[in-house]
């Protein structure tokens, strides 16, 4: 089992709709939750962390972390065409010394106007 | 604001050329990282280092060779290029390593082998 895993979609959506993006993971040990945002031909940059359980809202933009049922989610409301780009998530733990950052293989994102 | 900073964009090599990519950041992070991405396997970590004057392996490190120039710098050379070594590269920069995964990547260099 990969240690983190998430549908690469792709996932098409009409403009204003509200999107779920998830991911799975197996290593019990990952403490801070990241979701990226990439856009075509950039680098990936830092959307938003949680650390632990929870919730964390900025914007239109909600993470959610349950580490019970090692789940994460990203929702998106009132989606715009320029949200339309590649959902990363990543997840960290500590691990002789240094953080392992380990991230998901990206969800790919239309939303149409 | 230029953040990091990828050379070259884009670059085509044959199977056993050599090449080195370059990377540089203006923000004073003491963490800096390679990355290759490739179509249904995500973000590899090649190599890191998380301060000036050390480096480490990461996930993929085989067939690479970094090297931590200065606290702004940090290149990877390809010894003798491989058609699995055809990905997209990407530097990434942080203040701390360990500090909740905020990395600052750079735009990315397209490398082919042929």
């Amino acid at each position: 089992q990969k240690e983190v895993e998430q549908d690469p979609g792709p996932l098409s959506v009409p403009e204003g709709a509200i999107v779920s993006l998830n991911c799975t993971y197996s290593n019990s040990a990952f403490q801070y939750f990241m979701w990226y945002r990439q856009y075509s031909r950039k680098g990936p940059e830092l959307l938003m962390y949680t650390y632990s359980s929870g919730n964390k809202e900025d914007g239109r933009f909600t993470a959610q972390v349950d580490k019970s049922s090692k789940y994460i989610s990203l929702f998106i409301r009132d989606s715009q065409p320029s949200d339309s780009a590649t959902y990363l998530c990543a997840m960290s733990e500590w691990e002789g010394g240094s953080e392992k950052l380990v991230f998901g293989k990206g969800t790919k994102l239309t939303v149409n106007p | 604001n230029a953040g990091v900073t990828q050379t070259p964009k884009f670059q085509v090599l044959k199977t056993g050329q050599s090449m080195t990519l370059q990377c540089a950041q203006d923000m004073n992070h003491n963490s800096m990282y390679w990355y290759r991405q490739d179509p249904g396997m995500g973000l590899r970590l090649i190599y890191y280092s998380a301060s000036e004057g050390t480096t480490d392996k990461g996930e993929v490190p085989n067939g690479y060779n970094v090297s931590r120039l200065n606290k702004r710098e940090f290149s990877l050379r390809l010894e003798s290029a491989a058609p699995s070594q055809t990905s997209v590269y990407f530097c990434a920069s942080s203040e701390l390593a360990g500090v909740t995964g905020e990395l600052f990547f750079g735009e990315g260099s397209r490398l082919t082998v042929l």
